[in-house]
């Protein structure tokens, strides 16, 4: 148990919907990170949170948004979704510090992922 | 743009052989992790490498960190099916801050 935890385990959607999915990450980390692993694209880096603000974007579509709230708990809002986003997204969390005001790459912890298949 | 590139892709293999995953970039990374992940679950961390030239150890698997911190290399000695999994290499740092750069990942399957 990587201390991290996401929810919903599964999520069955139709095209156009919109969900959310939540994840908490390990006590005292400050970091949290959204990925997607589809079968043929592996596993992808979408977005990072640090201490409630955005850190890092990476390839995440105009139709994903996520936040971090004061908790740290983060969730990541899919819209308008497509066939194509069907995948399983995970939540790391890491406790990254600053150092000059970027972030200080440390391990990362992984939850156990929410899998969305949209119909 | 950090690439990462993972060899072999597949790998099946009988219990009791030995094994090398590869992992390797052009890019520098601060620091490298290696994950093992079951279908449908999380990556699951095994080892995270950070010093070049470093050598860990974890039982019957040994990682490297390559001189350069450009590649890495995981050795898995008599394997077991208990080892069958998806194998994931990931680089962090250089240009890409916080994020993790994976691997495509290695499929080992351990024949009994």
């Amino acid at each position: 148990d990587s201390g991290v935890t996401q929810t919903p385990k599964h999520l069955i959607t139709a095209t156009g919907q919109r969900v959310t999915l939540r994840c908490s990450p390990r006590s005292g980390d400050l970091s949290v990170y959204w990925y997607q692993q589809s079968l043929d694209q592996g596993l992808q880096f979408l977005i990072q949170y640090y201490n409630g603000e955005e850190r890092a974007k990476g390839n995440i579509l105009e139709r994903f948004s996520a936040q971090q709230f004061p908790d740290l708990h983060s969730e990541l809002n899919l819209s308008s979704l497509e066939l194509g986003d069907s995948a399983l997204y995970f939540c790391a969390s890491s406790g990254t510090g600053t150092s000059g005001g970027r972030a200080v790459r440390d391990t990362q912890y992984f939850g156990p992922g929410t899998r969305l298949t949209v119909l | 743009t950090q690439l990462l590139e993972q060899s072999p892709q597949f790998l099946s293999i009988q219990e009791g052989e030995n094994l090398t995953v590869y992992c390797n970039s052009s890019s520098v990374f601060s620091s490298l992790q290696w994950y093992r992940q079951e279908p449908g679950e999380g990556p699951v961390l095994l080892v995270t490498v950070v010093t070049g030239g470093e050598v860990k150890k974890l039982k019957r698997l040994t990682f490297q960190f390559g001189d350069a911190r450009k590649d890495s290399s995981l050795h898995i000695t008599a394997a077991q099916t208990g080892d069958t999994g998806l194998y994931l290499c990931a680089g962090a740092g250089g240009t890409s801050y916080g994020k993790l750069t994976f691997g495509q990942g290695t499929i080992l399957t351990v024949h009994p």
